[in-house]
């Protein structure tokens, strides 16, 4: 079955400092990457997509590439702010047939600190 | 106004009483879909649907019930609420042919 993995929290970093959360993942198919962000007491917002081999996406100074030889899906950003704290979840999706399915990793807390 | 609304946003209930969670969106979206978020365990499905006349069981159903009463409405609801139901529900809804969906703000569910 479909699985992801995600680096284990917390991860606490310095104002500016650089931030990579490693994403790997187990998948039948052809499925699309996201990462998806949890600010304290809110729901989960789309952060970034891909939806095919070598795509990069990107917002908000976060990148991620789609590395079908490795099978990753790393969030990097070269310089986070305190605004950046929240919980990060890497999740690949799948369409079979009709059916959307969305298999989420555990989720990584990044906390930044002055 | 937010797309996909859920409520409440809180609830606190006692051991086997009836609870029922809501869910409504405005973005057009056929497909609609009831996670549980836990400490540690990521979030995981619960039930899903793809029209009204379609409902479908996640990984976790059990202990739980879905209605899906309009194409912009899908209710949550537990029988018999048991303390380790505790837990953040989301609701989430997603277009035909695309796999990226779109979460509610999440109800935060403790049972005593």
């Amino acid at each position: 079955g479909n699985s992801v993995t995600q680096m284990e929290g917390p991860v606490t970093l310095s104002e500016e400092a650089f931030l990579t959360i490693n994403c790997t993942y187990t998948a039948t198919g052809y499925p699309s990457l996201f990462w998806y962000v949890q600010y304290p007491g809110e729901g989960l917002q789309l952060l970034l997509k891909a939806t095919k081999a070598d795509d990069k996406g990107s917002n908000k100074g976060f990148e991620a590439t789609y590395r079908k030889e490795t099978t990753s899906f790393h969030l990097e950003k070269g310089s986070v702010q305190v605004s950046d704290s929240a919980v990060y979840f890497c999740a690949l999706g799948v369409i079979t047939g009709t059916a959307s399915k969305l298999t989420f990793g555990t989720g990584t807390r990044l906390q930044v600190t002055l | 106004d937010a797309d996909v609304t859920q409520t409440p946003r809180n609830r606190i209930t006692k051991t086997g009483k009836r609870i029922m969670l809501e869910c409504s969106q405005t973005k057009g979206h056929d497909r609609m879909y009831w996670y549980r978020q836990d400490p540690g365990l990521g979030l995981r499905l619960i039930y899903y649907s793809f029209d009204v006349k379609d409902i479908n069981k996640g990984e976790i159903s059990d202990g739980y019930s879905v209605s899906r009463q309009a194409q912009a409405k899908f209710s949550l609801s537990l029988e018999s609420a048991i303390p380790n139901q505790t837990a953040l529900y989301f609701c989430a809804t997603s277009a035909l042919g695309f796999s990226e969906q779109f979460f509610g703000p999440g109800t935060r569910l403790t049972v005593l």
